[in-house]
C-alpha cells in the first residue's frame, strides 16, 4: 500500500535558518504529492502541492520539487522566521477514485528560535 | 468562500456514550473526508463520501460511521465510546480538481473520560 515517511522531529533552528524536512513516499502508481501545515490548536492548511514528477510547488517562502527516481519531496526554505514554528505534514493522494483519501507523514514539529 | 466548518469544536463525553459530529465543506465540493488525529498514531483516514457514498474506509472498527447529505454536510458517528477514541476529528473537502488538493476545517476535540 501506499507510505509516506517523514524525517523526526522536533527540528529546532534559529531564524534566518535553513530548514529543510525530508519526505519519501511509496506509491503503487503517480500520486500527487502535498505538504501541509498545521498550527496550534488549528487543523491543516495547505502550504504547496505538486501534481507530477519534476514539478515544483513553492508557496510562502517554502519549495519541494517531486522527485520521482528518488521517491522523494522535500521541503526547503532559505530563512525561517518565529512565525514557521509549526508541524509538517507530507502527505500524498492518488489520482483515481481514491483521491478523497490522503496518505499522512508522521508530522515533524519545527520550532524556530528569535 | 468560506472554508470547511465543523462543529462543535469541542466535546466531552464518557465512556459508552455516542457522539456525532458535523462538517459542512466548501462549497461546491462533493468530496468529504474525516481523519482521526492523537499524539501517538498521527493522521488516520476514517472514510470519504462522495456524492452521499461512501468511497473509501479505513482501518477503523465498526463503532465508527458516517454519512453525507444531498448538500455535500457530512457527519460522522462514533457509538460506545472507549478512552482511546480521545482525539482531534478533523474533516477535509475537496472538489477533485487542481491536483486534488483537500481543504481541513478546524477539527473537533473529542474528550472521553
Amino acid at each position: 500500500g501506499n507510505s509516506v515517511t517523514q524525517m523526526e522531529g522536533p527540528v529546532t533552528l534559529s531564524e534566518e535558518a535553513f530548514l529543510t524536512i525530508n519526505c519519501t513516499y511509496t506509491a503503487t502508481g503517480y500520486p500527487s504529492l502535498f505538504w501541509y501545515v498545521q498550527y496550534p490548536g488549528e487543523g491543516l492548511q495547505l502550504l504547496l502541492k505538486a501534481t507530477k514528477a519534476d514539478d515544483k510547488g513553492s508557496n510562502k517562502g517554502f519549495e519541494a520539487t517531486y522527485r520521482k527516481e528518488t521517491t522523494s519531496f522535500h521541503l526547503e526554505k532559505g530563512s525561517v522566521q518565529v512565525s514557521d514554528s509549526a508541524v509538517y505534514f507530507c502527505a500524498l493522494s492518488e489520482a483515481t477514485d481514491s483521491w478523497g483519501k490522503f496518505q499522512f507523514g508522521a508530522g515533524t514539529q519545527v520550532v524556530v528560535t528569535p | 468562500k468560506a472554508g470547511v466548518t465543523q462543529t462543535p469544536r469541542y466535546l466531552i463525553k464518557t465512556r459508552g456514550q455516542q457522539v456525532t459530529l458535523s462538517c459542512s465543506p466548501i462549497s461546491g465540493h462533493r468530496s468529504v473526508s474525516w481523519y482521526q488525529q492523537t499524539p501517538g498514531q498521527g493522521l488516520q483516514f476514517l472514510f470519504e463520501y462522495f456524492s452521499e457514498t461512501q468511497r473509501n474506509k479505513g482501518n477503523f472498527p465498526g463503532r465508527f460511521s458516517g454519512r453525507q447529505f444531498s448538500n455535500s454536510r457530512s457527519e460522522m458517528n462514533v457509538s460506545t465510546l472507549e478512552l482511546g477514541d480521545s482525539a482531534l476529528y478533523l474533516c477535509a473537502s475537496t472538489n477533485g480538481q487542481g491536483g486534488y488538493e483537500q481543504y481541513f476545517g478546524p477539527g473537533t476535540r473529542l474528550t472521553v473520560t
